[in-house]
């Protein structure tokens, strides 16, 4: 099946740092990608959607310009923490769908520690 | 976009087949039925999806009946590595938005 990668699988930074977390399709050509935010014994909340080459949306309580994604090809988006806190620390989730499939493919997850 | 209850938790013995069903009252003529698997600190892995009818592969069965309203996820023989946290989700490719996790049921297997 398909296969998405992201990376950092960990990650520990200090408060007010920024940090990135890359997400790749790597079989196939992602034209949407989410990214999702889990806290711990919760379910996924979906932060963002994002197109291939354009601006992302946002879900309603995120801030855009803490949470900065970027989709500029087909196979990679971005998801980057700015001036992280420590309640930003979370288990962030991407995932990636074609036009064709009926369903998301998803990443490994990215634990990020904010200290 | 199509809501989903679940039970927010189950039990099981190893050995046992196991049935989670969903409930998705207002699902679209367009959407389908996925079920994900999640294990602590990973990715939601792609169990099975179904439209309609029955849906069988190598890991499970998915059961829908014709109104579509509820859908129930088989696990045959299940054993301690299934324990996880089983999400149903209704969606189609085709909405931005495609996937609404809900709470997602935790399945213990017990020895």
């Amino acid at each position: 099946g398909a296969v998405v990668s992201q990376h950092p699988s960990r990650v520990i930074c200090k408060s007010g740092t920024s940090v990135k977390i890359e997400c790749r399709s790597l079989d196939f050509q992602a034209t949407t990608m989410f990214w999702y935010r889990q806290f711990p014994k919760k379910s996924l909340m979906l932060m963002a959607t994002s197109n291939e080459g354009s601006k992302a949306t946002y879900e309603q309580g995120v801030e855009k310009d803490k949470f900065l994604i970027n989709h500029a090809s087909l196979t990679l988006s971005t998801l980057t923490v700015t001036s992280a806190h420590p309640e930003d620390s979370s288990f962030y989730i991407c995932s990636a769908t074609d036009r064709d499939y009926t369903e998301a493919f998803f990443g490994q997850g990215t634990r990020l520690t904010v200290v | 976009l199509a809501k989903t209850t679940q039970p927010i938790s189950m039990d099981s013995y190893e050995g046992q087949e196991v049935n989670i069903t969903c409930s998705h009252n207002n699902i679209a003529t367009n959407d389908y039925i996925t079920w994900y698997q999640q294990f602590p600190s990973q990715g939601p892995r792609f169990i099975i999806q179904g439209y309609k009818t029955k849906v069988t592969n190598e890991v499970a069965s998915l059961f829908i009946p014709a109104d579509r309203k509820s859908s129930t996820l088989s696990l045959p023989r299940v054993s301690l590595s299934d324990t996880a946290v089983y999400y149903c989700l209704v969606g189609t490719s085709g909405s931005a938005r495609q996937l609404t996790f809900g709470s997602g049921t935790q399945l213990t297997v017990l020895p």
